[in-house]
């Protein structure tokens, strides 16, 4: 019930394309739900997160949206660059409690 | 302002040695975390402190790893004896507090164990 699952493992698209990262979760006693991007020999740095009390947030080229009754939440990267390649982590979130998603391997070929 | 510092960033032991990790948070930051990346998969907690308290290490393989954060602000993590499935990435993290206000990861230390 701890768990986070993320798919897919691994995205491959061209400059502009929109990749879809998608997470579901099981315990509703979660409240906050943040994205991490992970380059290669670095920490994970959070991306944007969101509250089970809205359904869509923007930041930029990043959006998330939020489905509280399927227990289900997708990052959308609009317009990608060749510099957002790295991995993205979802995660899942309450006081004393941060469970990762397996991650998803993004390529944004030029 | 600085981020989470860790050190080494590299490290190459045999089985059956031992090793540790340094982690120091970002000032003012309570609450502390480690984990381990095993690669293509997500960080996993190993244990979370609270000051200097420990919060949650029920994920710690205790029979061979310890962690320790004496005066509440620099951290050790410990090995020992290392094993081959321990070769990972650890990963120090620290928040402001427990609820994770400015959750901050550090760039870890790359284990590999031969």
């Amino acid at each position: 019930q701890q768990q986070v699952k993320q798919s897919p493992q691994s995205l491959i698209v061209q400059k502009g394309g929109i990749p879809i990262i998608n997470c579901a979760y099981e315990n509703t006693a979660f409240d906050y739900f943040p994205w991490y991007q992970q380059f290669p020999g670095k920490g994970p740095a959070l991306l944007i997160a969101i509250r089970p009390d809205v359904s869509e947030k923007k930041e930029g080229r990043f959006t998330i949206s939020f489905n509280k009754s399927a227990k289900q939440f997708s990052l959308h990267i609009m317009d990608s660059q060749p510099g957002d390649s790295a991995t993205y982590f979802c995660a899942a979130s309450m006081p004393d409690k941060l469970i990762f998603g397996t991650g998803t391997r993004l390529q944004v070929f030029p | 302002e600085a981020g989470v510092a860790q050190s080494p960033r590299y490290k190459i032991i045999e089985k059956r040695q031992s090793v540790a990790f340094w982690c120091n948070p970002i000032s003012g930051h309570a609450t502390l975390y480690w984990y381990q990346q095993i690669l293509g998969q997500g960080p996993k907690l190993l244990i979370q402190f609270q000051n200097n308290g420990v919060v949650d290490d029920s994920q710690l393989p205790k029979d061979r790893f310890s962690a320790e954060r004496l005066k509440g602000v620099d951290s050790t993590l410990k090995i020992q004896p290392a094993k081959l499935e321990d070769s990972a990435v650890y990963l120090c993290a620290s928040s402001v507090d427990r609820l994770g206000l400015g959750y901050t990861f550090g760039s870890g230390t790359r284990l590999t164990v031969v």
